[in-house]
C-alpha cells in the first residue's frame, strides 16, 4: 500500500520558473490537502479539496494554484516561483468521518 | 497570528523518564486536537487525538490531556524511548471544519531521548 505519493521529492528552480508538484493517494480518501513546512512555522495549509470537484484556499494560498484532477490526484502549481516559496511541501489526504490526515513523504523545493 | 502554539522548540529527556510536550491554542472554536510525530525526511504521522468532550485520551505509552478552560493540551510519553526522538506537532480543528478536515498546526517541538 503506497498511501500518499508525492513527486518529485527534490526540485531546484530559478526565480520565475514554473513547476507542478504531483500528489496521488490510493486509499480512496475524499479530501486532499497541500501544506508547506518552514523552520519555526510548523505546517501551514496552502489549498485543500474537501471532495472531488472542489478546491478552497487555506492560510497561505498566494502564488499557488491547485487542480483536483480526480479522486486520487491533487496537484500544486507554482506559476512563477519566488525564493519565498523555498520550502518542504506535504500532500495529505483524509477519509470521510475521520479526523486525522495521512501525509506523503514531502517534496523539498529550492528556488534560487 | 499563531492560533496553535508550541512554545518549547526542543526538549531533552533521559530514556525511561516521562516526556511532556505542551501546546496552547487561542481559538475557542477548536473542538478536535491531534498530535503528529515527524522523523527527518519523512512525512508527519498521526499519533493520538482528543475531542473537546474529553479531557484525557490514552494509547499505550502516549496520553493526551486537554484543559479547555486554559486552552492547553499536553502529550505525555511514558516511558520515553530513544526511538521517540522526533519532531512533535500539535494540531487543531475548528467547529465547522470537521467535514473539510482543515488542521491548524503548531510550530513543533523537537524531542531528544538520550539512552
Amino acid at each position: 500500500n503506497a498511501g500518499v505519493t508525492q513527486t518529485p521529492k527534490f526540485q531546484v528552480l530559478k526565480t520565475g520558473q514554473s513547476m507542478t508538484l504531483q500528489c496521488a493517494q490510493d486509499m480512496n480518501h475524499n479530501s486532499m490537502y497541500w501544506y508547506r513546512q518552514d523552520p519555526g512555522m510548523g505546517l501551514r495549509l496552502i489549498y485543500y479539496s474537501a471532495s472531488e470537484g472542489t478546491t478552497d484556499k487555506g492560510e497561505v494560498p498566494n502564488g499557488y494554484n491547485v487542480s483536483r484532477l480526480n479522486k486520487r490526484e491533487f496537484s500544486l502549481r507554482l506559476e512563477s516561483a519566488a525564493p519565498s516559496q523555498t520550502s518542504v511541501y506535504f500532500c495529505a489526504s483524509k477519509r470521510v468521518g475521520a479526523g486525522e490526515l495521512f501525509f506523503g513523504e514531502g517534496s523539498r523545493l529550492t528556488v534560487l | 497570528d499563531q492560533q496553535v502554539k508550541q512554545n518549547s522548540p526542543s526538549l531533552s529527556v533521559q530514556e525511561g523518564r516521562i516526556s511532556i510536550l505542551n501546546c496552547d491554542y487561542t481559538n475557542s472554536m477548536f473542538d478536535y486536537f491531534l498530535w503528529y510525530k515527524k522523523y527527518p525526511a519523512e512525512g508527519p504521522t498521526f499519533l493520538i487525538s482528543i475531542s473537546s468532550i474529553k479531557d484525557k485520551n490514552e494509547d499505550g505509552r502516549f496520553t493526551v490531556f486537554l484543559n479547555k478552560s486554559a486552552k492547553h493540551l499536553s502529550l505525555h510519553i511514558v516511558p520515553s524511548q530513544p526511538g521517540d526522538s522526533a519532531v512533535y506537532f500539535c494540531a487543531a480543528s475548528a467547529i465547522g471544519s470537521s467535514n473539510t478536515g482543515k488542521l491548524i498546526f503548531g510550530q513543533g517541538t523537537t524531542l531528544q531521548v538520550k539512552p
